[in-house]
């Protein structure tokens, strides 16, 4: 199947610092792709769909202005934790919609906690 | 709005047997996907199996297939030969078809049934 990146696999910062992840689809195109968030054993939340050259759209309850999301590129999609907190801690998991197969092929997720 | 239900949190095989897991959903919609994902520890998504709607034949893939019961509103999976490989959170999903004319490509996932495989 298509590979998505995401980079860093984890990270561990400061609170009130921004923590930047990125989503790389490595053989395909992506117009589309999706961030999550999901906590210990529990199931995959859906944060936004991220649409290349368009603002993103958040799902509800999901602060945009905390998790800015870029889409610049065909194959890269940026989250951005903004000022993070201790309660932002988690693992941020995306996936890219591959439009030829019809699939959505997932990252290997980062883990982010803050100090 | 679209929901999917998995109703045992937690399941076990004992290695080499078959075990099933459940999946219903709820919708309106007459075509879409129906999908399983494996997260093991490493938690990377995996793609198990997917169903579409329309078609009336259970998808399988090797080991594992699908009971597409589509008026039931049900999809359940069931994992034959069961290896220690399999061990791992296993997630149902929904997605409208492209073919509805929506443009949202989004996931509905269910809970998750966390699979332990004896040796």
């Amino acid at each position: 199947g298509a590979v998505v990146s995401q980079h860093p696999s984890w990270v561990i910062c400061k609170s009130g610092t921004s923590v930047k992840i990125e989503c790389r689809s490595l053989d395909f195109q992506a117009t589309t792709m999706f961030w999550y968030r999901q906590f210990p054993k529990q199931s995959l939340m859906l944060m936004a769909t991220s649409n290349e050259g368009s603002k993103a759209t958040y799902e509800q309850g999901v602060e945009k202005d905390k998790f800015l999301i870029n889409h610049a590129s065909l194959t890269l999609s940026t989250l951005t934790v903004t000022s993070a907190h201790p309660e932002d801690s988690s693992f941020y998991i995306c996936s890219a919609w591959d439009r030829v197969a019809d699939t959505q092929y997932f990252g290997p997720g980062t883990r982010l906690t803050v100090l | 709005a679209q929901t999917v239900t998995q109703s045992q949190p937690e399941m076990s095989v004992q290695e080499a047997e078959t075990v099933t897991l459940s999946c219903t959903y709820d919708t309106s919609e007459s075509d879409y996907y129906l999908f399983w994902y494996k997260q093991p520890p490493s938690r990377q998504m995996i793609l198990v199996i997917r169903q579409e709607a329309y078609k009336q034949q259970n998808a399988t893939e090797n080991r594992f297939s699908v009971n597409f019961q589509k008026a039931a509103k049900s999809f359940s999976l069931k994992i034959s030969d069961s290896q220690l490989g399999d061990a791992a959170m296993y997630f149902c999903a929904y997605r409208t078809s492209l073919n509805s004319g929506g443009s949202n490509y989004k996931l509905t996932f269910g809970k998750g049934t966390l699979l332990t495989v004896n040796p």
